[in-house]
């Protein structure tokens, strides 16, 4: 039983690129979270899931699009990344209102 | 929205003595309150949580106290070790229904010092 997982662990890229971070889990929870943690800010929720083929703009939306095309995965896009997207990147999923965090994705945008 | 402030931003103990951290939340409908630890490099991990029908619970060391009325939360650490040194957040949620959305603390960082 691996809970939530996160790839990559790590990645840097330049202004302009694109990437998609992948969220999966095995406990067959309804709601994935998509947080990003910045010093000093603790963590802000970027989009949600309620259910598979379900997402919604969290706090701090712009620049991310998700997908749930799969119960178990929560994908994270980056379309154009900008240097203010260098954060880490932790997803949880939840049952009911208890959150389970994945291990985080550390992302540096040059 | 809800909006969660917590204080302080950083504490020191010495080992053996007690931590607490307190929270308040600006939303009276919210009724779910985790706790995460956090360690260096690591993922939030839930310590303990508590909902609005109690005002408080206790986990060996660790305790949650509740006061709706004045909409402030607080973790209770007794006997701290070493090992309790990391960032802290407390989170607020209106849950129910198909909500779930949980709004953050900005964190303390406790410093456990031997």
């Amino acid at each position: 039983n691996a809970g939530v997982t996160q790839t990559p662990k790590f990645r840097v890229l330049k202004t302009g690129q694109s990437m998609t971070l992948l969220c999966a889990q095995d406990m067959n929870h309804e709601y994935m979270y998509w947080y990003r943690q910045d010093p000093g800010m603790g963590l802000r929720l970027i989009h949600y899931s309620v259910g598979e083929g379900t997402t919604a703009k969290g706090e701090v939306p712009d620049g991310y699009n998700v997908s749930r095309l799969k119960k178990q995965n929560f994908l994270l896009g980056l379309e154009s990344a900008a240097p203010s997207q260098t954060s880490v990147y932790f997803c949880a999923s939840s049952f009911a209102d208890r959150q389970f965090f994945g291990p985080g994705t550390r992302l540096t945008v040059l | 929205g809800e909006n969660v402030e917590q204080h302080p931003s950083t504490l020191s103990v010495q080992e053996g003595d007690s931590a607490v951290i307190k929270c308040t939340y600006s939303d009276s409908a919210s009724n779910y309150f985790p706790w995460y630890k956090q360690e260096l490099g690591k993922r939030p991990q839930l310590i303990i949580d508590i909902r609005s029908n109690v005002g408080e619970k206790k986990d060996q060391r660790i305790a949650v106290t509740l006061n709706k009325t004045a909409k402030h939360f607080s973790l209770h650490i007794t006997e701290t070790q070493p090992e309790d040194s990391a960032v802290y957040f407390c989170a607020a949620s209106k849950s129910g229904g198909s909500n779930y959305k949980l709004t953050f603390g900005k964190g303390t960082l406790l410093t456990v010092n031997p």
